[in-house]
């Protein structure tokens, strides 16, 4: 099955500084990519996905890009705010189906620090 | 976006009593639905599939017998913790993918119910 590692585990950026979370995954079957990001106590929210098909995306501040071949995708925050300080976890699904299970990374804990 | 919520949102109980936690998808339907557990400070660790009208698809090293996976309707499933235990204490959250044509469908969580077994 699909494993996801996701570096690093805590991050601390200044504030408006940009940060970068990078994720590899194992199954070369899996095609999509979703980015959640999880306040304490709080449900995780989706703020960016990528499909295999496609190697760069982006949504204002946040950009996702993805390499199949090296089977790496990474997480840029541009402009970093006090609001982005949360959990993130990258995610991979293990199929093509909107069903498949999604295997998530171990989260990265972002500070940002005024 | 869709919205997914679970009942209870907290619970606590004691050792040796069984718990149930209700997903549900609210604005469409979810032939599957998927349950996670997350301990203080980890990653989502899925625990089984939930089908709609068939056996749940459980996860390596989770114990079928112990948490119970029911999903009756194609809004609601329900994970029972059977005979808890301290150690059974988590954040239980569920996600459903939407329905419709377009294949890379986003999966909405449920808020979590976190559960204290004493």
């Amino acid at each position: 099955g699909e494993n996801v590692e996701q570096h690093p585990s805590t991050l601390s950026v200044q504030e408006g500084d940009s940060a970068v979370i990078k994720c590899t995954y194992s199954d070369s079957a899996s095609n999509y990519f979703p980015w959640y990001k999880q306040e304490l106590g709080k449900r995780p929210q989706l703020i960016i996905d990528i499909r295999s098909n496609v190697g760069e995306k982006k949504d204002q501040r946040i950009a996702v890009t993805l390499n199949k071949t090296a089977k790496h995708f990474s997480l840029h925050i541009t402009e970093t705010q006090p609001e982005d300080s949360a959990v993130y976890f990258c995610a991979a699904r293990e199929g093509p189906a909107r069903d498949d299970k999604i295997i998530f990374g171990k989260g990265t804990r972002l500070h940002i620090l005024p | 976006g869709a919205v997914v919520s679970q009942h209870p949102s907290w619970v606590i109980c004691k050792s040796g009593t069984s718990v149930k936690i209700e997903c549900r998808s609210l604005d469409f339907q979810a032939t599957t639905m998927f349950w996670y557990r997350q301990f203080p400070k980890k990653s989502l660790m899925l625990m089984a599939t939930s089908n709609e009208g068939s056996k749940a698809t459980y996860e390596q090293g989770v114990e079928k017998d112990k948490f119970l996976i029911n999903h009756a309707s194609l809004t609601l499933s329900t994970l029972t913790v059977t005979s808890a235990h301290p150690e059974d204490s988590s954040f239980y959250i569920c996600s459903a993918p939407t329905s419709g044509r377009e294949i890379y469908n986003e999966q909405f969580f449920g808020p979590g119910t976190r559960l204290t077994v004493l």
